[in-house]
Order: structure tokens, then sequence, then C-alpha cells
């Protein structure tokens, strides 16, 4: 069975300054997808970022970058130039590939304070 | 835009009563889950159903039921409520495609008394 996990209950960072989230996560399969998820106080889940195990160069949305390292089955977000709307908590979560009827399983979650 | 939409916001029921949770999407995503989100426990998969009247467990369905009848309806069924099924149900939906992405609705925050 595949399980995430997030180390970092809770993360501080100022605004304007870079923070990295941490997740590692256990799989036998060689094709899945990663992400991490936000949800901020308003409660609505939105998707930030998602990696293709297959794929070696590492995702990028804006301020938004992973370092994906598939041999130590690690997968950290890095977030730059923090601003007060990343508040929230972020969620990594895998996928196994190639499949119907594949579940999403999440890590605990790290709840982000961005500090003005 | 996606829509994921669960009925209630918030819900109070009383011990022993027959709770539903209804998610509705209008993507005709193939995929529905329900998960259950817990403090220090994150989200964890109660049911997931890939096609219509098609269903899996997830890592914690003891106690629920769900029900897919139609493609873009997903429910979810609390038999008998309980106290420790207070929590915050969220729901989700994706396509079955190889770069899914899922999302969400708003969650109901369940209180059992």
């Amino acid at each position: 069975a595949q399980t995430v996990t997030q180390s970092q209950p809770e993360m501080s960072v100022q605004e304007a300054e870079t923070v990295t989230l941490s997740c590692t996560y256990d799989t036998s399969e060689s094709n899945y997808y990663l992400f991490w998820y936000k949800q901020p106080p308003s409660r609505q889940m939105i998707l930030v970022i998602r990696q293709e195990a297959y794929k070696q160069q590492n995702a990028t949305e804006n301020r938004f970058s992973v370092n994906f390292q598939k041999a130590a089955k690690s997968f950290s977000l890095k977030i730059s130039d923090s601003q007060l709307g990343d508040t929230a908590m972020y969620f990594c979560a895998f996928m196994k590939g190639g499949g119907a009827t594949n579940k999403l399983i999440f890590g605990t979650g790290t709840l982000l304070a961005v500090q003005p | 835009d996606v829509k994921v939409t669960q009925s209630s916001r918030y819900l109070v029921k009383r011990t022993g009563e027959k709770v539903f949770l209804e998610c509705v999407q209008d993507m005709d995503h193939e995929n529905m889950f329900w998960y259950r989100q817990d403090p220090g426990l994150g989200l964890r998969l109660i049911y997931f159903s890939y096609d219509v009247k098609m269903k899996e467990k997830g890592d914690i369905p003891e106690g629920y039921s769900v029900s897919r009848e139609k493609k873009e309806r997903f429910s979810l069924i609390l038999e008998s409520a309980s106290t420790n099924q207070t929590s915050m149900y969220l729901c989700a939906s994706c396509a079955r495609t190889e770069t899914t992405e899922a999302f969400f609705g708003q969650g109901t925050r369940l209180t059992v008394v």
C-alpha cells in the first residue's frame, strides 16, 4: 500500500521569504503522480502543482516549484516570495498511474502561516 | 469552471440518525471520492467510485456506505450516526486520465450530538 508522510505539522515564514515543505512517500510502483494541494481558511481545496514520476524535470508553477527526488521518494514544495495569501494547509498527495480505479492518497498536511 | 457541490456546508445530527451527504459534479468525471478530514490525520479516504454503481472501499469505510446511481452524483451515507463521526467531509472528482487533477467540494462540517 502507498503511504504519504508530511513530517512538519506547522511552519511559519516571513512575507517575501522562501519556505520549503517536505513530503516523502512509499510505493513500489514505477508509474505514479504526485501533487501538492492547498486548503486556505475558506476550505476550498485547490491544486498547486503536479509532478509525473516519469519526468525527471521538476515541475514549476510561478512562485511554486518542487524538488522531486525519485530514488529517495521525496517530493518537497518550495514557495518563493511568500505572500499572505499563501497562508493555508498544504497537502501532499499520491496517485498510482495506469488504471481507472486509482485512489488519491493524502498526507497529514502542513499548516503554513505567512507572517507580515 | 469545474464545480463540485456538496449539499450542506454545516450539518448537525443526532446519534443514531441516518445521514445523507450529497455531492454533485458537473464535469462528467468518472471518478468520485469521499474523504474525512480530521486535525493531525489529514484526508482519509472513505470510499471512491470509478463508474456508475461501482465503488471501492478506502482506508476507513466502517460505519459508512455510498451510492452512485448517476454519474454526476455520489452520496455518502452514515447508517447510524455516532459522535466519533463528527468531522469535516470532503467530496472530490476527477477524470479518468493520466494527468488528472482532482476537484473538491467546499466540505461539509458534520456534528453528531
